[in-house]
């Protein structure tokens, strides 16, 4: 069976210090990767999504970016973390389209302070 | 552009009342999925539905698709304190999913 896994668990990061986040998706092949963003108590925001190596397209412009060096594995990252960052970070797989049924990993809670 | 709503935001019910989410579309939707995201978790993949008029039961659960494949509903029968959390809609736009902003669920002992 496919499991989804994100670390860490939870982040406090000062302002201006760099991040990343990690997912890796176990127990299939080419998934499509996503990662969104859920302020406290808001919905869901989409920031990335990714349908393969190296192939990352970006909904919201901002100071986050991220990559897909594996298959199965996807980062998010930034070089200057602001207060608004601060959130849920979510990542996501789905497997025959980007349309499709969305798996979702624990999160990342992030707080800048 | 193509938005999904869901009404209302939030709905306190006390235990053992009904409970009703509605999610609706300004585009017709190939498919509706909902989701479920209990508080401090993650978004859990509930349900989808394809077909004009669909309905379908996970025991007191009942998911409607519209007619016109524009709306969607979520009905809780006689809720359950395990039924507290955040319940989105999720309908397909262009090469993604767009969420609805939840109805969040509070039971009231």
């Amino acid at each position: 069976s496919q499991t989804i896994h994100q670390w860490p668990a939870t982040l406090v990061q000062p302002v201006g210090s760099p991040l990343s986040l990690e997912c890796t998706v176990e127990g299939t092949s080419n998934p499509n990767l996503y990662w969104y963003r859920q302020a406290a108590g808001r919905g869901l925001q989409l920031l990335f999504y990714s349908v393969g190596i190296g192939q990352i397209s970006s909904e919201v412009p901002q100071n986050l970016s991220a990559s897909r060096p594996q298959d199965r594995q996807f980062i998010l990252s930034s070089k200057k973390l602001l207060l608004s960052d601060s959130g849920f970070y979510l990542c996501a797989w789905s497997l025959t389209g980007t349309t499709d049924t969305q798996y979702f990993g624990p999160g990342t809670r992030l707080t800048v302070l | 552009g193509q938005q999904v709503m869901q009404i209302p935001q939030y709905q306190h019910v006390q235990e053992g009342e009904d409970f009703t989410t509605y999610c609706n579309s300004s585009t017709t939707l190939s498919n509706i999925q909902w989701y479920k995201q209990r508080p401090g978790g993650h978004p859990v993949f509930l349900i989808q539905l394809v077909k004009s008029g669909e309905v379908k039961k996970q025991k007191r659960l009942t998911f409607q698709f519209g007619e016109a494949k524009k709306n969607s509903s979520l009905h809780i029968t006689a809720t359950q304190t395990t039924d507290v959390g955040t319940y989105f809609c999720a309908g397909p736009k262009l090469d993604k999913i767009i969420f609805g902003k939840g109805t969040r669920l509070h039971i009231l002992p």
